[in-house]
């Protein structure tokens, strides 16, 4: 079965250009998380949804970011304009709540340099 | 609020067993978690444990849980160079909850 598949896996741009990252969760899963991971600050999470609904955006750093969920197979996050200190590896997962854990199952992540 | 702490760095020599350490603030976790990263790829789940437990295992992984204390530990028996990567401490309040990470600890195999 195929996991959870981000794209692009690497985006390098310009600031003040905007960047849109994808990313299509397992099918089944019910819930998508994307998360953000820098060496200063680890892995925060910026946003998550549970049946394309979100539910906590407490994590998006601020208005320059935006995350959409329009249907069960496909997310967005889009940052515009973007700045250098964007840059990190974003990661979505995806998981299914009605599992025994809550376990999330992570795509490759998507390595966005903002120059 | 919810944070989970835990060391940057750990350096084991092969063979020998590794503990990785945790804390975390949220009296409310019931799912407590250790995931794994290995270099340019996404976190893959290790184990997790309930609230209720005091212990887990699974072959050479042991996990033990002081709820008292709010402190969880990751112990791997045998260390491999396989074992080389990053492990999250994780914990969640549901399992339909947002799981929040500590920063990792990077596990180096010395020769």
């Amino acid at each position: 079965d195929a996991g959870v598949i981000q794209s692009p896996r690497h985006e390098v741009t310009e600031m003040g250009q905007e960047v849109t990252l994808r990313c299509k969760p397992i099918s089944g899963h019910n819930s998508l998380f994307w998360y953000r991971q820098t060496m200063m600050r680890g892995l925060e999470l910026l946003i998550y949804f549970n049946n394309n609904v979100p539910i906590d955006d407490s994590g998006m750093p601020e208005d320059r970011f935006s995350a959409k969920m329009p249907n069960a197979s496909f997310s967005t996050l889009k940052i515009q304009p973007s700045e250098p200190r964007d840059s990190a590896v974003y990661f979505c997962a995806s998981s299914f709540y009605q599992g025994a854990s809550g376990e999330l199952f992570f795509g490759e992540g998507s390595r966005l340099t903002v120059l | 609020g919810e944070d989970v702490e835990q060391s940057l760095f750990l350096s084991v020599r092969e063979g020998d067993s590794s503990v990785i350490n945790c804390t975390y603030t949220d009296s409310s976790s019931t799912y407590l978690y250790w995931y794994k990263q290995e270099p340019g790829a996404g976190l893959q789940l290790l184990t997790y444990i309930f609230s209720n437990m005091d212990m887990k295992q699974d072959q050479r992984l042991t996990v033990l849980l002081n709820k008292k204390d709010k402190h969880l530990s990751l112990r791997i028996a045998d260390t491999q160079t396989g074992d080389s990567a990053i492990y999250f401490c994780a914990e969640s309040r549901n399992r339909d909850d947002k799981i929040i990470f500590g920063k990792g600890t990077r596990l180096h195999i010395l020769p």
